[in-house]
């Protein structure tokens, strides 16, 4: 059974960091693009960030690029997002989320999400 | 970067079939047949629905369907039933490789 548990989320101030995590089991880790969505309270999904099965390659949406850094350790089968220079438009439930197939840009297994409130 | 276009709701007595539709651009929806889309009912996180703009996931009724013409795909639900109520979103891979998703559209079952 594929599972995707994140964790991470806290109430931070404006200008912090943190950095969350997604911990994968289920699947080969290995073999499959993953990314990050998020859905701030009361509105819609926002996709985030991707990191290709090798993460010899990444993108990100141009609301976060430069503050946000995804990565990801085989060892540890995890997933992680660097959230750097925070403001409150951060403010959102963060989900992980596995690509159905390479390149096709579909999601096919989500987590449950962590939280994360940029406040003062 | 911009959103895809969804209505913001639509409704539909139980038995009957509605569509959502999605809008983009030639930089998303219009250049790959990689359109999905995903129900969210709330505080739960979104289940995929639809794949490759017509493909349905292994558990998924046939009672939903894709489609895509152009710049515009569409969700189609028939025979309504009370727990297809929820928010759905469309998503398309982009020519920058990146991925967009559109606004959300609630579905009421009247």
């Amino acid at each position: 059974e594929v599972q995707l548990v994140e964790s991470g989320g806290v109430v931070v101030q404006p200008g912090g960091s943190l950095r969350l995590s997604c911990a994968a089991s289920g699947f080969t880790f290995d073999d499959y693009t993953m990314h990050w969505v998020r859905q701030a309270p009361g509105k819609g999904l926002e996709w985030v960030s991707l990191i290709s099965w090798d993460g010899g390659s990444t993108n990100y949406a141009d609301s976060v690029k430069g503050r946000f850094t995804i990565s990801r350790d085989t060892s540890k089968i995890s997933l992680y997002l660097q959230l750097n220079s925070l403001t409150t438009e951060d403010t959102a439930l963060y989900y992980c989320a596995k690509e159905g197939v390479v390149g096709k840009g579909f999601f096919d297994y989500w987590g449950q999400g962590t939280l994360v409130t940029v406040s003062s | 970067q911009s959103a895809l276009t969804q209505p913001a709701s639509v409704s539909g007595s139980p038995g009957q079939s509605i569509t959502i539709s999605c809008t983009g651009t030639s930089s998303d929806v219009g250049s790959y047949d990689y359109v999905s889309w995903y129900q969210q009912h709330p505080g739960k996180a979104p289940k995929l629905m639809i794949y490759e703009v017509s493909n349905r996931p292994s558990g998924v009724s046939n009672r939903f369907s894709g489609s895509k013409s152009g710049n515009t795909a569409s969700l189609t639900i028939s025979g309504l039933q009370a727990e297809d109520e929820a928010d759905y979103y469309c998503s398309s891979y982009t020519t920058s490789s990146t991925l967009v998703f559109g606004g959300g559209t609630k579905l009421t079952v009247l």
